[in-house]
């Protein structure tokens, strides 16, 4: 079946630092490619995504390419900032051809911490 | 204010009681899910649903039972609260389609202690 993983965190990395979470996946065919942001208390917000291979995407100066030959989706930013701290879930949506009803699968999240 | 809502917020039960959790979206829909967050889990799909009384099971069904009568409303009932299911329940909706319209959009969740 569908698998993502994602590194473990936590990760804790100073203001302006370089930020990268890596996502891998297990997948037929082409899916559908997200990166979800949960800040303290409040529900998964989409932060990016990308629907077929070499596609970026990008949003609040984050970045993620969906590489197919890698089956990855890594998570950068090149300068993070306090208000980035939050758990970021990488997930998958099947083609919609497969019957998958747009199920997502998630990855088990990895908690940022950024310090000022 | 449109959206998808959660209520209770909180909910604090004992074991072996019913408990409904519901959700509520103002943008008609087509498909709407639930998922349970669990640290060290990630998020897990409990049911789905893809249109007003069509549901199908998800990931972790057992214990839960859902219905949707309307398309904005999707309740979701744990018929025996037991301490296992103490988390934080999320719902989510999205329509039907590719391409632009691939976005999950979340309710704020609901937290649920079961003692």
């Amino acid at each position: 079946g569908d698998s993502v993983t994602q590194m473990e965190g936590p990760v804790t990395l100073s203001e302006e630092a370089f930020l990268t979470i890596n996502c891998t996946y297990t997948a037929t065919g082409y899916p559908s490619l997200f990166w979800y942001v949960q800040y303290p208390g409040e529900g998964l917000q989409l932060l990016l995504k990308a629907t077929k291979a070499d596609d970026k995407g990008s949003n609040k100066g984050f970045e993620a390419t969906y590489r197919k030959e890698t089956t990855s989706f890594h998570l950068e930013k090149g300068s993070v900032q306090v208000s980035d701290s939050a758990v970021y879930f990488c997930a998958l949506s099947p083609p919609p051809f497969r019957g998958s009803n747009y199920k997502l699968t998630f990855g088990k999240g990895t908690l940022l911490t950024v310090n000022p | 204010d449109a959206g998808i809502t959660q209520s209770p917020r909180y909910k604090i039960t004992e074991t072996g009681r019913q408990v409904t959790l519901m959700c509520h979206q103002t943008w008609s829909h087509s498909y709407m899910f639930w998922y349970r967050q669990d640290l060290g889990h990630g998020l897990r799909l409990i049911y789905y649903s893809a249109a007003a009384d069509i549901t199908d099971k998800g990931e972790v069904p057992d214990g839960y039972v859902v219905s949707r009568s309307k398309t904005e409303n999707f309740p979701l009932t744990l018929e025996s609260a037991t301490r296992s299911q103490t988390s934080v329940y999320f719902c989510a909706s999205r329509i039907h389609g590719q391409g632009a319209s691939d976005t999950q959009y979340f309710g704020p969740g609901t937290r649920l202690t079961v003692l």
